[in-house]
């Protein structure tokens, strides 16, 4: 059973590019979650999707940041106009389900956006 | 939501017992401890989760006190490989429970 892919695995922006990020979950999994790590951080959760909707936003900046699970294909964090800032790596996780014994998040290897 | 306290870091003998502490004085009566681990430029790997009895699975064993404030992971036998930042995370439960909050952690190196 794949685990989450993610692609690219790094991607280089000039400031003032768009990024995009992708996410594939683990089969049979469909809730989405995107988290940033910047250098020397901890994860900060951004966004949970399940397909075809946003759940929660709230730790997604409100500009420029936007989310998407289509209903066929992966998830895609989009970033538009990327500043030096937004240089992070970015994590996908996905889980079966929020209950108590489907719980566990599994993570890709992430996508290293370096912005120059 | 309930803050997890833990060393910065720590070093363990290839073959030893490694023992990660963490304390979570606020934790509430509901919420679960969840313990992950990062290994350099990877993505974070769920290891195992409790309430408030002892846990193990086939990567390690978590010990929870009577109290709930603290908790232990334990890697029996830990392995140059086992070398990663590991994370003990309070899950929140009712409305925004799929939050994890990764703390800085504790970088466990595993020495020859």
């Amino acid at each position: 059973n794949a685990g989450v892919m993610q692609n690219p695995r790094h991607l280089v922006r000039r400031r003032g590019q768009e990024a995009r990020l992708r996410c594939s979950p683990m089969k049979g999994h469909s809730h989405v979650y995107w988290y940033r790590q910047l250098p020397e951080e901890g994860l900060k959760f951004m966004v949970y999707l399940q397909k075809e909707n946003i759940i929660d936003e709230s730790g997604m900046p409100k500009e420029r940041f936007s989310a998407e699970f289509p209903k066929e294909g992966p998830s895609i964090l989009r970033i538009q106009q990327v500043v030096r800032g937004d240089s992070a790596a970015y994590f996908c996780a996905s889980s079966l389900g929020t209950g108590t014994h489907s719980y566990e998040q599994y993570f890709g290897p992430g996508t290293r956006l370096t912005v120059t | 939501d309930a803050k997890t306290t833990q060393p910065p870091s720590m070093d363990c003998a290839e073959g030893r017992a490694a023992n990660l502490p963490c304390n979570h004085s606020t934790i509430s009566g509901n919420e679960y401890v969840y313990w992950y681990r990062q290994i350099h430029s990877q993505g974070p790997q769920y290891i195992i989760h409790g309430l408030k009895n002892n846990e193990t699975n086939e990567m390690a064993s978590l010990i929870i006190t009577e109290d709930r404030k603290s908790s232990t992971l334990i890697l029996p036998h830990a392995t140059l490989r086992d070398t990663a930042v590991y994370y003990c995370i309070v899950r929140p439960t009712g409305a925004g429970s799929y939050q994890l909050t990764f703390g800085k952690g504790t970088k466990l190196s595993v020495i020859p």
